[in-house]
């Protein structure tokens, strides 16, 4: 079974600070981990993945998410947020062996950033 | 290149009523998923079309099914609406299959938001 925790419900930052929204995943098998961002009133948007290579992903807008197996956590980075972040963020998990298949949503972080 | 297109983008129906939604995938896409978005919530995997047939199937009664067509659109019905049922439903594409596996990102339309009264 897999499963994903975001820890945070709601993260608030101010603009040009750095961005940090918490995931971590629980899975039988070999993961593969998404980050997917939703603007209001929009559909989702992939911002990264992970599927076994390296375990520093880079994404689009400038994030970037580090696999940790250890910790099972897949956090979510960027080093400056601008007003456009403003989103809810979603981690995702799925097998790697099946990675177009079931996506397994966790419950969400907004952000919000200040001026 | 249209992306995935969903329709209707908003509607409101009563309980007991029954719903279609429909969803137009990614040019070059053959499968097809459909998630549910409460409020507030992560989306719910609900079930997965390809070569017209439902591969993969969430937890959600029978009231929800599906139809996948030969030029790969799809239709999400509802019967017997609750009032549980309102939600943002999403329709999300994928690449082509590779030797029997989906790979690569899943493109999500913009959804269509459901009130149940």
């Amino acid at each position: 079974a897999q499963s994903v925790t975001q820890l945070d419900s709601h993260v608030s930052v101010s603009e040009g600070t750095p961005v940090l929204l918490r995931c971590n995943y629980s899975s039988s098998y070999s993961p593969s981990l998404f980050w997917y961002v939703q603007h209001p009133n929009k559909g989702l948007q992939l911002l990264l993945k992970y599927t076994s290579a390296a375990t520093l992903v880079k994404g689009i807008n400038g994030f970037e998410a580090e696999f940790k197996k250890s910790e099972t956590s897949f956090h979510l980075t960027k080093p400056s947020a601008h007003m456009s972040d403003a989103a809810e963020y979603f981690c995702v998990v799925t097998p790697l062996y099946n990675q177009g298949g079931k996506l397994i949503f966790g419950q969400g972080t907004e952000l919000s950033v200040k001026p | 290149d249209a992306g995935v297109t969903q329709s209707p983008t908003h509607l409101i129906k009563t309980r007991g009523q029954q719903v279609t939604l429909r969803c137009s995938p990614k040019s070059g896409h053959d499968t097809v998923s459909w998630y549910q978005q409460a409020l507030g919530q992560g989306p719910q995997f609900i079930f997965q079309y390809y070569e017209e047939e439902e591969r993969q199937r969430g937890n959600f009664p029978d009231r929800f099914s599906g139809h996948q067509f030969p030029n790969y659109s799809s239709e999400l019905n509802v019967n017997a609406l609750l009032l549980g049922d309102s939600a943002l439903y999403l329709c999300a594409s994928s690449l082509k299959r590779n030797s029997g596996r989906v790979t690569g990102e899943l493109f999500f339309g913009e959804g269509s938001r459901l009130t149940v009264l």
